[in-house]
């Protein structure tokens, strides 16, 4: 069954701390990886794209890495701001027949001052 | 702008009044879907459309209809609401093929059924 796992479910860590957000799929056929920031109450917003030949990517602050063979992801913050407090999903795009997302249900990070 | 906008962003109503939630997009993406998203479960997918007059179940249909007449709208029909559909709801539309996939999603609507 594809399924998207994430860990911690929540995080509280002070502003300035790093922290890392864990992601195990079983998705198969892989086509992508991404992952979402969604502040409370929102729509979730696209951080980075992972592909299968990818292993780390960085966006500012945030640098996601894969690991393809031990299905792995995860998103490390540095430095962290209190505007990067929210939920932070994961979702596999898998490539079996038409599309389909499998999400996972998210990290809730709260930075505090 | 780029942009899934989604109406009405609130709606209190009464169980079995028929209502209907809007979405529209207007990057000519071929793909949208719906989401509701309760807390602790995370985002679930209602129904999705990979195009035109093409529409499928997703893993928690029960209760909800769609349709897809033109590609740039997917409204929401919840033919009889009841309280268990009490939730947040979201839009999504993404680009298919090499290079897409990145769901764009609208700003969300919470529907309250009394």
């Amino acid at each position: 069954k594809n399924q998207v796992e994430q860990s911690p479910q929540s995080l509280i860590i002070l502003e300035g701390k790093n922290c890392t957000l864990q992601c195990n799929y079983t998705v198969s056929p892989f086509s992508n990886l991404r992952w979402y920031k969604q502040d409370t109450g929102r729509g979730p917003v696209s951080l980075t794209i992972m592909t299968f030949s990818e292993n780390t990517k960085s966006n500012g602050r945030y640098t996601a890495t894969l690991d393809a063979d031990t299905k792995q992801s995860s998103l490390h913050i540095t430095a962290s701001q209190l505007s990067d407090s929210a939920s932070y999903i994961c979702v596999v795009r898998s490539s079996s027949g038409t599309y389909k997302y499998i999400f996972g249900t998210g990290t809730r990070l709260k930075v505090l001052a | 702008e780029a942009q899934v906008t989604q109406n009405p962003r609130y709606l209190i109503t009464v169980t079995g009044k028929k209502l209907t939630v809007t979405c529209s997009q207007n990057m000519n993406h071929e793909y949208m879907s719906w989401y509701r998203q309760d807390p602790g479960l995370g985002l679930r997918q209602i129904y999705y459309s990979m195009n035109v007059e093409v529409t499928d179940k997703g893993d928690v249909p029960e209760g909800y209809k769609v349709s897809r007449k033109e590609k740039r709208n997917f409204p929401l029909i919840l033919e009889s609401p009841s309280p268990n559909q009490t939730s947040l709801y979201f839009c999504a539309s993404s680009r298919q093929g090499k290079g897409g996939g990145e769901l764009f999603f609208g700003e969300g609507s919470r529907l309250t059924v009394l």
